[in-house]
């Protein structure tokens, strides 16, 4: 069990936009920066988003992320084939002095 | 240009111990705490240990504690992971990370293609 909380898949057509929401608690998304990494097969994990909203260098505008409370979420617009792939958010908790990470969710681009 | 190399993984007996090794290169590499990450097959992804620049504070995950030491080489640019006793829950892909630091933010901005471990008879 994560203990970050996020849907296990979601989907839409090309072109389309999609979210994915990431829930915890006040001690870790509540009092901590989020961030998310993008996971495709046989690649290394890729850091999309971080300090909430934050996006690397390289990292398409497209992605975008935001805070509120004990929840983040992710959002994808103009999705592509290519942004098929596991989505995990993470952050740290204090309770736990431990980094945690949500369980992953499958974006499916139909 | 910025790289983590994982090497190490392979196949291993139930109780058996591997050393997973990470080279680094395209940055500094004591500047940064880095650390371990795994993905178990049909599970999502795992923190397994971390250690910061000097190599004098190490975290880790309960279930590893005891059986796992990370450790790091500043004059080769390298870190590594002795897994002992390992057990078929410790199967997974191991991905070595530059992790960013700081009061309330840690996040992993560099990331390794990983290295598979299997644990089977």
């Amino acid at each position: 069990q994560s203990v970050l909380k996020q849907p296990p898949s979601v989907s839409a057509a090309p072109g389309q936009k999609v979210t994915i929401s990431c829930s915890g608690s006040s001690s870790n998304i509540g009092s901590n920066y989020v961030s998310w990494y993008q996971l495709l097969p046989g690649t290394a994990p890729k850091l999309l988003i971080y300090d909430n909203d934050k996006r690397p260098s390289g990292i398409p505008d497209r992605f975008s992320g935001s805070k509120s409370g004990t929840s983040a979420t992710l959002g994808i617009t103009g999705l592509q084939t290519g942004d098929e792939a596991d989505y995990y958010c993470g952050t740290w908790d204090y309770s736990l002095t431990a980094v945690v990470f949500g369980g992953g969710t499958k974006l499916t681009v139909l | 240009e910025v790289q983590l190399v994982e090497s190490g993984g392979g196949l291993v007996q139930p109780g058996g111990s591997l050393r997973l090794s990470c080279a680094a290169s395209g940055f500094t590499f004591s500047w940064y705490w880095m650390i371990w990450v795994r993905l178990a097959p049909g599970k999502g992804l795992e923190w397994v240990a971390n250690i910061n620049q000097e190599g004098s504070e190490k975290q880790y995950v309960d279930s590893v504690k005891g059986r796992f030491t990370i450790s790091r080489d500043s004059a080769k640019n390298s870190l590594y992971l002795q897994m002992n006793s390992l057990s078929a829950g410790d199967a997974a892909v191991y991905y070595c990370a530059r992790q960013i630091a700081t009061a309330g933010n840690y996040y992993m901005d560099v990331w390794g293609k990983g290295t598979t471990v299997t644990v089977s008879s």
